[in-house]
Parts: structure tokens; sequence; C-alpha cells
């Protein structure tokens, strides 16, 4: 069964430097999400992509997130520099959306970052 | 603004009892509503999607419910079992966003005692 693979699974880093994380959804799926989930909280969507193209972005903190997905299929979440208050996990999730109502996202393992 | 409620926060049952989460929400014009399982430090399982037009859907052990005009849903799950143990999610996808990201709750933390 196809899933989405994310990597790394953990990551330990020091305030002010940065961080990067990659995800390669499933095959064929043309819509990509970044979410961060606080522990204890539910996860919030940070950047939505469709193909290559940013669809939402509305909740990423521009002034030091970035997101890509250059060629429409994996992508890179970066964070620079890093703040405490980043620890999180971070989750990939992928889907065809071919109709909004059935619809449904196929989330990866996640990266847990810990910022020091 | 879509907020989403789950209540409870935790419940520990005895094993083979029949429970029921609860997911509320503010925004009835919704596309679909989704329940996920989420394991410790891992990613989310989709478990059900009901459709705005549905009232429910079953999945094995589980049935999910909608009243879109109350604002609420329920994942029932029959004969516990302690593989059961969890956190299960409520999550949305509401037209308000334009785009399809879910809006999620806080999660329910299950706990079925052998």
């Amino acid at each position: 069964e196809a899933e989405v693979a994310q990597s790394p699974r953990y990551k330990i880093t020091e305030k002010s430097q940065a961080v990067a994380f990659w995800c390669d959804p499933i095959s064929g799926h043309a819509t990509l999400y970044w979410y961060r989930q606080i522990l204890g909280q539910g996860p919030e969507l940070l950047v939505q992509f469709q193909d290559e193209s940013v669809v939402d972005d509305s909740q990423l903190p521009k002034d030091r997130f970035s997101a890509e997905r250059l060629k429409g299929v994996d992508s890179t979440l970066k964070i620079q520099p890093a703040e405490l208050g980043d620890s999180a996990m971070y989750l990939c999730a992928s889907s065809r959306r071919l109709a909004l109502s059935t619809d449904t996202q196929y989330f990866g393992p996640g990266t847990r970052l810990t910022v020091l | 603004k879509q907020e989403v409620t789950q209540i409870p926060a935790a419940l520990s049952v005895p094993e083979g009892e029949n429970l029921v989460l609860n997911c509320s929400f503010t925004d009835s014009a919704i596309y679909n509503l989704q329940w996920f399982r989420q394991d410790p430090g891992k990613g989310l399982t989709s478990l059900l999607l009901i459709q705005s037009s549905q009232r429910e859907q079953t999945s094995g052990r589980l049935n999910a419910s909608l009243d879109k005009s109350s604002g609420r849903s329920t994942l029932y799950i029959a004969a516990s079992q302690p593989g059961d143990s969890a956190t299960y999610l409520c999550a949305l996808n509401s037209r308000e966003r334009g785009a399809d990201g879910l809006t999620f709750g806080k999660g329910t933390h299950l706990i079925i005692q052998p």
C-alpha cells in the first residue's frame, strides 16, 4: 500500500539554526499539505500545494518558514532561524483532490522537531 | 472561523465496553467530516469520512454520525479492545477556507483497560 514518506523522523537543533524537512507524497496525488502539531493539540495547516503552486499559506510564518514543491512531486519545508516555540510534530499529507466532498487526506509519519 | 471541540479530552474504559466520542463544530458549511486515529508519536490514520450530504458511515466496529444542523458528530466504538487505545481526532473540511485544509479538534485520548 502506498504511503506518504517523510524524513527525518526526528530532529534536534539549537535555536537560531536552520532545519529542513522532506516529504514525498503518494504517487499521483496532486495536492500536498504541511501541518504543524504542538503536543496535546490538533494539527494546524501551514501550507497547501496544488501541483507546484501554493494554494494556501495564510498560516505560514513567512518571516522564518518557507516551503517549496518545485516539480510538483516531493516538497521541502524549511525553518530559519528555528525558535524554541517551533518544537512540534510536522506532518505532511497528500490527496487526489478529485472532489472535495469525498477527498481523504493521507498522512505521513511526521518529523518530531525539538529546538533547544 | 470554524472551531472544533472534542469531548471528553480523555477517556478510560474496560475492554469490551461500547463507547462514544463527541465532536462539535461552529460552522455547518462543510464539505465533509473525518475521524482520524493517532498512535503516540505517529502520523494520522483516516478511519471514516462522512460527506456533507450523509448522516453516517460505518467501518467494522466503528460508526460515525453527522448532524450538521446541530453542529455535532459522534464516533461510536463497539466492543472496545486494548488495540483501540489511541488519540482520536475529528477534522472538518470547511467551505470558509476556500482551499481545503482540514480544521482539527484537540482529540480524545482513549485508553482501553485489558
